[in-house]
C-alpha cells in the first residue's frame, strides 16, 4: 500500500522560503508511470495544484506560482521537495503531496495527510 | 487557463437522499475530469476518474458522468459517511481543481 508523508516546518517568516519534503513508502519513486505532486489548501478555501515533478527531475507548475516554487526528487531516499520562496500570509496552507498517475486521466491519488504551514512573524 | 465551476458551492441533504453536483469547465475538456471527496482534516480522497470511471473500493451509489463542458457527480441514496465536501478536477491542460461543493446534513 502506498503512504506519502509530508515532513517541514509549521510556521515560517514572511519573505523567507518554505521547504518541504514528501517521503514515500510501498512504492518507488523512480517508477516511470508517475507523477509527483504537491497541492495545497488555505483555511477554510478550496485545493490549489501548486505542480509536480517526474523522477527524473523535468517539472510543472501553476503559472501563478512559477516564479518562486522548486521541485526536487530524490531517489536515494524516496523523497520529492517543495521549494516556495518570497512567502506572505497569503501562503499560509495545509499542503499536501500527492502521487499523479501518467495515465490519460491523470487523477491524484493517494494524498499524503497533509502539513499545516503558517507564515507569521 | 482553465476555470472549473461547481455548483451548488453548498447543498444540504437528509440520509437516503438523491444528490447531484455539477462541473463545469471553461472549454471542453473531453472527459479529463475527476472527483474527489474531502473530509474536514483529512486529505482528499479519489471517488472517480475520467468522469465515469468509479475507483476501486468506491461505493456503488456514486457515480459520474458527462464531457466537454459540463460534468455530474451524482450520489444515489446519501448515507451519513458521504457528508463532505466534493471536488473536481480537469486533467485536460495542467491541473485545475473547482472550488467545491459542501454537503450538510439537513
Amino acid at each position: 500500500q502506498v503512504q506519502l508523508q509530508e515532513s517541514g516546518p509549521g510556521l515560517v517568516k514572511p519573505s523567507e522560503t518554505l521547504s518541504l519534503t514528501c517521503t514515500v513508502s510501498g512504492d518507488s519513486i523512480s517508477k516511470s508511470s508517475y507523477h509527483w505532486g504537491w497541492i495545497r489548501q488555505p483555511p477554510g478555501k478550496g485545493l490549489e495544484w501548486i505542480g509536480h515533478i517526474y523522477y527524473s527531475g523535468s517539472t510543472n507548475f501553476n503559472p501563478s506560482l512559477k516564479s518562486r516554487v522548486s521541485m526536487s526528487v530524490d531517489t536515494s531516499k524516496n523523497q520529492f521537495s517543495l521549494r516556495l520562496s518570497s512567502l506572505t500570509a497569503a501562503d499560509t496552507a495545509l499542503y499536501f503531496c500527492a502521487r499523479r498517475s501518467l495515465s490519460d486521466f491523470q487523477w491524484f491519488d493517494p494524498w499524503g495527510q497533509g502539513t499545516l504551514v503558517t507564515v507569521s512573524s | 487557463d482553465i476555470q472549473m465551476t461547481q455548483s451548488p458551492s453548498s447543498l444540504s441533504a437528509s440520509v437516503g437522499d438523491r444528490v447531484t453536483i455539477t462541473c463545469r469547465a471553461s472549454q471542453r475538456i473531453a472527459s479529463y475530469l475527476n472527483w474527489y471527496q474531502q473530509k474536514p482534516g483529512k486529505a482528499p480522497n479519489l471517488l472517480i476518474y475520467a468522469a465515469s470511471t468509479l475507483q476501486s473500493g468506491v461505493p456503488s451509489r456514486f457515480s459520474g458522468s458527462g464531457s466537454g463542458t459540463d460534468f455530474t457527480l451524482t450520489i444515489s441514496s446519501l448515507q451519513p459517511e458521504d457528508f463532505a465536501t466534493y471536488y473536481c478536477q480537469q486533467s485536460y491542460n495542467t491541473v485545475t481543481f473547482g472550488g467545491g461543493t459542501k454537503v450538510e446534513i439537513k
